[in-house]
């Protein structure tokens, strides 16, 4: 199983472009989460998702963020119109079930930079 | 309001010294608390979780309700436990989310 990959690793942005993460979760593991992390600050919950749908999305910016996980393909983190607020880097983890009876496993990150 | 605090940006131990990585929370309900570490060039992975009460790689780590802490243990240092340790408090036992500290590095020195 060769974890879960997030790419791209590294993702260069200037002010006003959209920014597109992706998360590949684990085989058969099919609920995920998105955690931001801003420099000297530790992980903040954004979202969870199962398979097509939002399940909490209470840590989510009411703005410019979307997130979505379809039947086929990776999750998708979406940023709108980046601001320099907004590099960070975002780890997707993702596990086999629901709540805390289950580990979640991190990806290695994306390190967004907004110029 | 939900939180986890770790007042230790940097702790730097010799190798064979003991060591606690601190670690307080605030949460309204009954807590579910976990303690993942990050090896340099690794992924954030799971450590241990106060419910399982066992002992990783040396470390424990004992949920204390009265002080609201779960600071992490270990008798004897090793410069392999060098990494940075985030304690994380479980805010939903439906949707598994979990609240972070903001992490400690942990440097074993020879």
């Amino acid at each position: 199983n060769a974890g879960v990959m997030q790419n791209p690793r590294h993702l260069v942005r200037r002010r006003g472009q959209e920014a597109r993460l992706r998360c590949s979760p684990m085989k058969g593991h099919s609920h995920v989460y998105w955690y931001r992390q801003l420099p000297e600050e530790g992980l903040k919950f954004m979202v969870y998702l199962q398979k097509e749908n939002i399940i909490d999305e209470s840590g989510m910016p009411k703005e410019r963020f979307s997130a979505e996980f379809p039947k086929e393909g990776p999750s998708i983190l979406r940023i709108q119109q980046v601001v320099r607020g907004d590099s960070a880097a975002y780890f997707c983890a993702s596990s086999p079930g629901v709540g805390t009876a289950y580990e979640q496993y991190f990806g290695p990150g994306t390190r967004l930079t907004v110029t | 309001a939900q939180r986890v605090t770790q007042p230790e940006k940097l702790l730097s131990v010799f190798k064979g010294a003991p060591v606690e990585l601190k670690c307080n929370y605030s949460y309204s309900g009954s807590p579910e608390l976990f303690w993942y570490v990050q090896y340099s060039r690794q992924r954030l992975q799971l450590l241990l979780r106060h419910i399982s009460r066992e002992s990783i790689k040396g470390f424990t780590a004992d949920l204390n309700k009265g002080e609201t802490s779960f600071h992490l243990k270990k008798p004897f240092a090793q410069e392999e436990d060098s990494a940075m340790y985030y304690c994380a408090l479980s805010g939903s036992s439906n949707t598994g989310k979990l609240i972070f500290g903001q992490g400690t590095t942990l440097q074993v020195k020879p």
